[in-house]
């Protein structure tokens, strides 16, 4: 069975700030990772990742994936409150499909 | 361009009951994935449809089902509803059957009394 495990469970930090969250996972099949971030209802799509060492950056975040590790990480420098947020990691099955199986999320809060 | 809409936003059901929730994707976007969110359990994959038909099913009972039509609009049904089965349920829409991001829908709360 898939897993995912994200770390830490919930963060706080104050504006300015940069945060690393981090996600492990075990696959039978790895093809992709991908990072959401959760406000109150629909996940927003953040990145997809697939291939090992490559970072992928939007603005103020950026991910990469580590393959031979197992593991991916999402930074946000120079943090905003409306970075305040889960973030959910999720990975994709080569024998699923688009069925994406999700971690707990990290609960970011960002104080001003 | 539209995103993925689902409907009703919210929804209130007694035990015993069914309920029918509708997910219409993307424009282009052939496959509909559906996912059940709670806060103890978190976001677990319910089903996923492509071309019509269900291509992969997650660990929930028979009481869960769905179905996708020619324009790709998918539906889900719940029969016999249970306490447990309160719930955020959203839709994932995806262009392809692989490899593909998936996009998703503000959800459907279900609260069952």
């Amino acid at each position: 069975e898939d897993k995912v495990v994200q770390s830490p469970l919930s963060l706080v930090v104050h504006e300015g700030d940069t945060v690393t969250l981090n996600c492990s996972y075990e696959v039978t099949n790895f093809r992709s990772l991908l990072w959401y971030k959760q406000e109150k209802k629909a996940p927003t799509f953040l990145f997809m990742l697939t291939s090992s060492g490559i970072e992928k950056k939007s603005g103020r975040l950026s991910s990469i994936l580590d393959k031979k590790e197992l593991f991916s990480i999402l930074n946000i420098t120079a943090t905003q409150t409306g970075d305040s947020a889960v973030y959910l990691c999720a990975v994709l099955n080569n024998n699923a499909g688009n069925m994406l199986t999700f971690g707990g999320g990290t609960r970011l809060m960002v104080k001003p | 361009k539209a995103g993925v809409t689902q409907t009703p936003r919210y929804l209130i059901k007694t035990r015993g009951q069914q309920v029918t929730l509708s997910c219409s994707p993307i424009s282009g976007h052939r496959s509909v994935s559906w996912y059940q969110q709670t806060p103890g359990q978190g976001l677990q994959f319910l089903f996923e449809y492509f071309s019509e038909t269900q291509r992969n099913k997650g660990n929930f009972p028979g009481r869960f089902s769905g179905r996708q039509f020619s324009n790709s609009r998918s539906e889900m049904n719940v029969s016999t509803l249970e306490l447990g089965d309160s719930a955020l349920y959203l839709c994932a829409s995806s262009r392809q059957y692989r490899n593909t991001e998936a996009f998703f829908g503000q959800g459907t709360r279900l609260t069952v009394v």
